[in-house]
């Protein structure tokens, strides 16, 4: 069964700072990895999705890495602010449709 | 989200009821799925249905049962529900899971409170 961790379970920056949240799987063999935000109270937003051939994956202040030897992918947030602050997962799929999810970074930005 | 409803939102039930939550899609995905997400445990795997009528187990289904005669549906029944299946139970639905390009998307959650 696939493991993932993501570390540190918190995280609290000043406004504006860069940021790297970690994420690391024991079984090598994805096929892609996501990145969610889950806001209190709410569901999942699929933020990026880094296909296992890709290294990178960027959306506005957002970049996204895999590294499948590793077993590790990493989420990197440039000038972090407040509406940054949310619960953060990634997630793998398995050869078996099934996808398995870490338990989640709570970010929060202090203004 | 666009595409993907779940109802109710929020129910509370008590001990020993059969309750059945729906999820239903517009996007004509083919795979759907159940989670429950509690403190501490993170998103866990109910059921998932890969087709009409072709459903599988995840690591948390006893107590669950799970039906989809539809491919914009699935329901997802608590047979006898009870304390300990008090939790958020979110759908995803996903075009190809297992492919590379295969995407997540979640609907917005049922709270429920067995009392």
């Amino acid at each position: 069964k696939q493991e993932v961790t993501q570390i540190p379970a918190a995280l609290s920056v000043p406004e504006g700072e860069n940021l790297v949240l970690n994420c690391s799987f024991t079984d090598s063999a994805i096929y892609n990895l996501q990145w969610f935000r889950q806001d209190p109270g709410k569901g999942l937003t699929s933020l990026l999705l880094i296909q296992s051939s890709q290294r990178e994956q960027t959306s506005g202040r957002l970049n996204a890495s895999l590294d499948k030897s590793s077993g590790r992918s990493t989420l990197y947030i440039a000038a972090s602010q407040p509406g940054d602050s949310a619960t953060y997962l990634c997630a793998v799929p398995n050869t078996g449709n099934q996808f398995y999810f870490g338990t989640g970074t709570s970010l929060t930005v202090i203004p | 989200d666009a595409g993907i409803t779940q109802s109710p939102r929020h129910k509370v039930t008590e001990t020993g009821t059969p309750v059945t939550l729906r999820c239903h899609q517009t996007e004509n995905h083919r795979y759907m799925y159940w989670y429950r997400q509690d403190p501490g445990h993170g998103l866990r795997l109910i059921h998932y249905s890969y087709g009409v009528k072709d459903t599988d187990k995840g690591e948390v289904s006893d107590g669950y049962s799970v039906s989809r005669s539809k491919t914009e549906d699935f329901l997802l029944t608590l047979e006898s529900a009870t304390s300990s299946q008090t939790s958020v139970y979110f759908c995803a639905i996903s075009e190809a899971p297992g492919q590379v390009f295969g995407r997540y998307t979640f609907g917005s959650g049922t709270r429920l409170t067995v009392v």
